[in-house]
């Protein structure tokens, strides 16, 4: 299948445990903010959304953190599960008045068992 | 499954040949989306549609490539005298936009991984 991910930046965690990504993203016009989940040979899963008049927001074992100030985000995985390895990209928009998505470098997640 | 879906999920052609590849949004998703993916890198966009209507094209969306959604339903993406840069995954996705001052979250499908020999 597709191999996703090739030379992308690695968090190995063990399983269990809890996982932090971290995205910077480009624009600080950028009012909409989501994080995806990619697994080899996959198209993206969307996992959770932030607006930028928000700094947090949670979800079923995951929660998504939002720095205007120095434009980064971050994505905790509570209680990490070997079926959470994959890549994850955080993906902008809204900076130019456009619907496109703007997705940053990824970030490939291994859980060891 | 009600997902988005797209077809072919693989498609193996020679340099100069035309193809094509179909994506069926989630029903009743009003806005449909093309992403190209190469490897290790993120989604890129392509275009998308609001209805039938093309509203907004990317500078990587060359002469060679055309997008349709002529019902509002699915759309086709057609690549005449494909290159061998043209190798990619080609993702679709849609939403339910409700208007200015809603959230437009996308929906991927599975993509269609395209080989230029």
């Amino acid at each position: 299948g597709e191999s996703v991910g090739l030379h992308l930046p690695t968090l190995s965690v063990q399983g269990g445990d809890n996982s932090i990504i971290n995205c910077a993203y480009s624009n600080s016009a950028s009012d909409y903010f989501i994080w995806y989940k990619q697994e080899s040979g996959k198209g993206p899963q969307f996992i959770i959304d932030i607006r930028s008049n928000m700094d947090k927001r949670q979800g079923q074992r995951v929660t998504v953190l939002l720095n205007k100030t120095v434009k980064h985000l971050s994505l905790q995985i509570a209680a990490t599960q070997p079926g959470d390895s994959a890549v994850y990209f955080c993906a902008e928009m809204g900076a130019d008045s456009s619907y496109k998505l703007i997705f940053g470098s990824g970030t490939r997640l291994l859980v060891r068992p | 499954d009600t997902g988005v879906s797209q077809n072919p999920r693989h498609k193996i052609t020679k340099r100069g040949q035309n193809v094509t590849f179909r994506c069926d949004p989630i029903s009743e998703h009003n806005r449909l989306y093309w992403y190209r993916q190469t490897l290790g890198q993120g989604p890129e966009f392509l275009t998308y549609f609001q209805n039938e209507a093309q509203l907004e094209k990317s500078r990587l969306l060359s002469d060679r490539f055309s997008a349709e959604r002529p019902k509002g339903s699915f759309s086709t993406l057609e690549i005449q005298r494909t290159e061998q840069g043209d190798s990619a995954m080609y993702l679709c996705a849609s939403s339910l936009w409700a208007g200015k001052g809603h959230t437009d979250t996308q929906y991927f499908g599975p993509g269609t991984r395209l080989t230029v020999l």
